[in-house]
């Protein structure tokens, strides 16, 4: 079975600060890993994922197999950045057209 | 290009009552996906479809079930609704590739009372 763990309800920040999202993931076989973002009043939207390697919006995340994480990262936080967080696995071969979903980490960046 | 759209926005249904909720995928995706999410909870697969057919599914039972049409809009239809089905039921489309990325709908909220 394939688990998705983000131990944070809330977190909160101030500007400027670092920022990181812990993400634990459960799964036997090669995963793949993505970061949602859900703004204020706007739609679920794909922040990033593992296999692109690339930072958006100052956010970057690296899979730790040994470890089994997937954290977001910023080393600045910015008010916009305030927003739900969900982190999700899609497995390979059976079961990767599924997403599975953390329950989600809601970040406040305190001006 | 015309993004996920979902109707109706909102919706109250007793128990025991059928619901049919509607997606029209971004222009060009063929695979669409469908999700319950609770008050406080990341989104739960519910299944998929791939050119009209089930491609997946996940851990809900056969009283809920879906469609897609030819021109790749999908339903979702749940019957003998309870009240835990009260939820946010989240559509996505993407190109069919099963890692592709999915883009989401703004959600239909369903209460049932």
């Amino acid at each position: 079975a394939q688990r998705v763990t983000q131990p944070e309800k809330l977190l909160s920040v101030f500007k400027g600060a670092p920022v990181e999202l812990k993400c634990n993931y459960s799964y036997s076989g090669s995963p793949e890993l993505f970061w949602y973002v859900q703004y204020s009043r706007q739609r679920l939207q794909l922040l990033l994922r593992h296999i692109s390697r690339e930072s958006i919006k100052g956010f970057t995340a690296d899979l730790n197999k040994g470890e089994t994480s997937f954290h977001l990262k910023k080393p600045f936080a910015q008010e916009e950045d305030s927003a739900m967080y969900y982190c999700a696995l899609s497995g390979a071969g059976a079961g990767s057209y599924q997403l599975t979903f953390g329950k989600g980490t809601k970040l406040s960046v305190i001006p | 290009e015309t993004g996920v759209t979902q109707s109706p926005t909102h919706l109250i249904k007793t128990r025991g009552q059928q619901v049919t909720l509607r997606c029209s995928s971004q222009s060009g995706h063929n695979t669409v996906s469908w999700y319950q999410q609770a008050l406080g909870q990341g989104p739960q697969f519910i299944f998929q479809y791939y050119r009209e057919e089930e491609n997946g599914r996940g851990n809900f039972p056969p009283r809920f079930s879906g469609l897609q049409f030819p021109n790749y809009s999908s339903e979702l239809n749940v019957n003998a609704l309870e009240l835990d089905d009260s939820a946010l039921y989240l559509c996505a489309s993407s190109l069919g590739g099963a890692t592709d990325t999915q883009y989401f709908g703004p959600g239909t909220r369903l209460t049932v009372l």
